[in-house]
């Protein structure tokens, strides 16, 4: 059984950069032509999508937030990241990973339980 | 970027009555490219729905979903207490993006 994991600092200064790490078990995030996401929902409010990395590197992000984000992965660790910098207090938000199934699919099927980053001085 | 629009905001039932959730996108979307969650507080999203029509492994008979282009429903046959939740509709853009709607909260009347 596929399990997402979602790790990294809760609270972050603003200006900063924010950065967590995803832990994928029960499965490779370099193989099956997977796509590894970062989804986002503020206290109270809707779901967000972030971006995804490939198992072939590409990434792809949502335009408004592209110029502040990076996503990558460590094979080695089979684990992948999100960092989210020059964060303001609208960052703040759980931070849900997910896998997306990549070309033919496109939904996300397994979920992280998620993680509560705060922005805050 | 398409937008997609959720109503009601609040859908109040019984338990045993029928729920009826509409997604309306603010541009056509393909059939394959629409999703649905379900959402519990303190829980990560669970999807239901994919290929709007589609039900994920082990979700109900209870639950189904229908549309094309810019109009999508999801239906919940009889309301079990389980399902008093959240519910999301996603889309894929064809050009590698993804959106969610706002959400329809289903409460207990």
């Amino acid at each position: 059984q596929l399990q997402l994991h979602e790790s990294g600092s809760g609270l972050v200064k603003p200006s900063q950069t924010l950065s967590l790490i995803c832990a994928v078990s029960g499965g490779s995030i370099s193989s099956g032509g997977y796509a590894w996401s970062w989804i986002r929902q503020p206290p109270g409010k809707g779901l967000e999508w972030i971006g995804y990395i490939y198992d072939s590197g590409s990434t792809y992000y949502k335009p408004s937030l592209k110029s502040r984000v990076t996503i990558s992965a460590d094979r080695s660790k089979n684990q992948f990241s999100l960092n989210l910098n020059s964060v303001t207090a609208a960052d703040t938000a759980v931070y849900y990973c997910a896998r997306y199934g990549g070309s033919g699919t496109y939904y996300f099927d397994y979920w992280g339980q998620g993680t509560l980053v705060t922005v805050s001085s | 970027e398409i937008v997609l629009t959720q109503s009601p905001g609040t859908l109040s039932l019984s338990p045993g009555e029928r729920a009826t959730l509409s997604c309306r996108a603010s541009q056509s979307v393909s059939s394959t490219y629409l999703a649905w969650y379900q959402q519990k507080p303190g829980q990560a999203p669970r999807l239901l729905i994919f290929d709007a029509s589609s039900r994920a492994t082990g979700i109900p008979d209870r639950f189904s979903g229908s549309g094309s282009g810019t109009d999508f429903t999801l239906t919940i046959s009889r309301l079990e207490p389980e399902d008093f939740a959240v519910y999301y509709c996603q889309q894929y853009d064809g050009t590698s993006h993804f959106t969610f709607g706002p959400g329809t909260k289903v409460d207990i009347k």
